[in-house]
């Protein structure tokens, strides 16, 4: 059966501090999907990156990265050098050879000024 | 610009009353979805649509229906026979009927409380 865990249901930070948000999932499929997503106070939930288990290579974007690690089934967010903008919750998703997409409970991320 | 219009964006329902939650989109997606979201609680999925009249049940579909007339519109129906309605509503909808291949783009979420 698929599940996301993401265990750390709140972190603070100081702006410019860097943040790992933890991911880690369960699925017996070979060929599925990972997803990150963010949502702001504004409640709309924004994606932010798809990765598929053939695709292990790091992802970088601006301060946003991604390591992917089948090893250890994990798909960690990094944000460098963190804002207060980036204050939200963020959503780690799954979907293998279902047509369904788990989600995650969420980390509630807090950047203080 | 495109994308997904959620309304009312808060909904307050009374005890035995129906109430549909309206969402549309303009981005020609196929697929639409609707999900529930609980404090501390991931999403969950409660009904899903691939293609114009037709849609099947996700993981929490009692006490909710839907319709799917037309490709842009996904209505939600929370009946009486929901126990516990009050949640946010999240609509969102993926380009092809293998979201695996697209991310999701959600709406803005309606927030329903029961009075």
């Amino acid at each position: 059966a698929q599940k996301v865990t993401q265990a750390q249901t709140e972190i603070s930070v100081v702006e410019k501090e860097d943040v790992t948000l933890d991911c880690v999932y369960e699925t017996r499929d070979t060929t599925y999907y990972l997803f990150w997503y963010k949502q702001p106070p504004s409640g709309e939930l924004v994606f932010l990156i798809r990765r598929n288990s053939f695709d292990e290579q790091n992802e970088i974007s601006g301060r946003y990265s991604w390591n992917f690690q089948k090893s250890t089934s994990s798909f960690n967010f990094t944000i460098t050098a963190s804002q207060v903008v980036d204050s939200a919750v963020y959503f780690c998703a799954l979907r293998d050879g279902g047509f369904k997409t788990i989600f995650g409970a969420g980390t509630r991320l807090f950047v203080k000024a | 610009d495109g994308g997904i219009t959620q309304s009312p964006k808060y909904l307050f329902r009374k005890e035995g009353q129906n109430v549909t939650l309206s969402c549309e989109q303009n981005l020609n997606h196929d697929a639409m979805y609707w999900y529930r979201q609980d404090p501390g609680q991931g999403l969950r999925l409660i009904y899903y649509s691939q293609i114009v009249n037709d849609f099947q049940k996700g993981d929490i579909a009692e006490g909710y229906s839907v319709s799917r007339e037309k490709k842009e519109s996904f209505p939600l129906t929370v009946t009486s026979a929901q126990k516990n309605p009050t949640a946010f509503y999240l609509c969102a909808s993926s380009k092809g009927t293998a979201p695996a291949n697209y991310g999701y783009t959600f709406g803005s979420g309606t927030r329903l409380t029961v009075v």
